[in-house]
């Protein structure tokens, strides 16, 4: 399966600490896209990092991609409780029929 | 980033009846788009890629017959759920991809309930 894969699965943390999740893939991609849902709501997108970016901001989140390791990283810091949701990983191949392929996702709860 | 319009948001019908979900890319010209199913705390499963003007392909599993998808122009990609039971209560969403750029947007999801 060409699917990304999100790790932890699940993760609890304290309001103020930082989240990281990490999100590995098999194949070689075009762009990784990350992906906010909140529970029983749709998609949120937050980051795309392109294959020749190494690292991306964006308010208090920061992403970084490792081409070699085939793996992306989602930190978020000083996390609030409305942080609390499901985060995924999507990827986009290259050299196919670049179709976004999603892991089973990381769930994010921070406890105020 | 561009925006991918889907319609309804959530919608309730009853069991037998048919349903027919949008897609929109507003702002670019999607010549492919992507239909994902997502059950609860699950990830989401690719349905179906379709290209403007041509056939959808069905991932396997997916019956053709029962969710009819249609492409028929560069920013609109339609979804029809037929004869709708209570198991394809689901989370319903759409992704259009810009040609030129290779990148794939998503809609906010559909959430369908069978009664």
């Amino acid at each position: 399966s060409q699917q990304g894969e999100e790790d932890p699965q699940a993760l609890s943390i304290q309001e103020g600490e930082n989240a990281t999740m990490n999100c590995s893939y098999k194949t070689s991609i075009n762009n990784l896209q990350w992906y906010r849902q909140n529970s029983g709501r749709g998609l949120v997108h937050l980051i795309l990092i392109r294959s020749n970016e190494r690292e991306k901001h964006s308010g208090r989140l920061r992403v970084t991609l490792d081409t070699s390791k085939k793996s992306s990283s989602l930190l978020i810091t000083a996390s609030r409780a409305a942080d609390t949701a499901s985060y995924f990983c999507a990827n986009a191949f290259s050299g196919g029929s670049y179709i976004p392929t999603f892991g089973r996702g990381t769930s994010l709860i921070v406890h105020p | 980033g561009a925006v991918v319009s889907q319609h309804p948001s959530w919608v309730i019908c009853k069991s037998g009846t048919s349903v027919k979900i949008e897609c929109r890319s507003l702002d670019f010209q999607a010549t492919t788009m992507f239909w994902y199913r997502q059950f609860p705390k699950q990830s989401l499963m690719l349905m179906a890629t379709s290209n403007e003007g041509s056939k959808a392909t069905y991932e396997q599993g997916v019956e053709k017959d029962k969710f009819l998808i249609n492409h028929a122009s560069l920013t609109l990609s339609t979804l029809t759920v037929t004869s709708a039971h209570p198991e394809d209560s689901s989370f319903y969403i759409c992704s259009a991809r810009d040609q030129v750029n290779t990148e794939a947007f998503f809609g906010q999801g559909t959430r369908l309930t069978v009664v």
